[in-house]
């Protein structure tokens, strides 16, 4: 089945214990992105990736990190977080640059205390 | 970069009335706009694009109009039915200053409720 998949679906944690969130994809995808989701805010962008090492900020990169090794995978790094990133996530993945659809992971329930 | 305005914020009608929800955005460059619907604790799914060089999309109770002059577009929902509550979010194309990565720009999104 296509699908985006993201780990973990809810997280507590503290301030400033690093975290990961991870984001894979089995369609081949060359286009991934990260996005939180705030009441009243809707879908800001925090990163997003053309293809393997080559990604770019979104909206709102502070406080995150990207990598994209592989082409499947999209992990998310909070290195130190902080309550102001407590927000719901979501990965999506699209064929190829903005001129298709994105296809949405389940999110991701962050709460950082 | 692009900078996409949605309204309203929040839209409540009657079962079987209309629903429109409009959508501006600046950048003039942009080609691809979207529509995704997000339902109560699920993620948000395509339900209607739209690219520049057409003026209008249908498929059955949803349309989609562009006015690339004017830079808006908008969605229509006809005969709405209560399954249709739900956050509806538009999107436009776009590349930040400096970047050459596209990349899709959202709306912050229309809650609709649908009364039966």
């Amino acid at each position: 089945e296509a699908q985006v998949t993201q780990n973990p679906r809810y997280l507590i944690t503290v301030t400033g214990k690093k975290l990961t969130v991870t984001c894979s994809q089995n369609m081949n995808h060359e286009y991934m992105s990260w996005y939180r989701q705030d009441p009243g805010l809707g879908l800001r962008q925090i990163y997003y990736s053309m293809n393997v090492e080559v990604t770019d900020k979104g909206d709102v990169p502070e406080g995150y990190k990207v990598s994209r090794k592989e082409k499947r995978n999209f992990p998310l790094i909070l290195e130190s977080p902080s309550p102001n990133q407590t927000s719901l996530y979501f990965c999506a993945s699209s064929l190829a640059s903005d001129y298709n659809e994105q296809f949405f992971g389940p999110g991701t329930r962050l709460t950082v205390l | 970069g692009e900078n996409v305005e949605q309204h309203p914020s929040t839209l409540s009608v009657q079962e079987g009335d209309s629903a429109v929800i409009k959508c501006t955005y600046s950048d003039s460059a942009s080609n691809y706009f979207p529509w995704y619907k997000q339902e109560l604790g699920k993620r948000p799914q395509l339900i209607i694009d739209i690219r520049s060089n057409v003026g209008e999309k249908k498929d059955q109770r949803i349309a989609v109009t562009l006015n690339k002059t004017a830079k808006h577009f908008s969605l229509h929902i006809t005969e709405t039915q209560p399954e249709d509550s739900a956050v509806y979010f538009c999107a436009a194309s776009g590349t930040d200053r400096g970047s050459t990565l596209g990349r899709l720009y959202f709306g912050r999104g229309t809650q609709l409720t649908v009364w039966p």
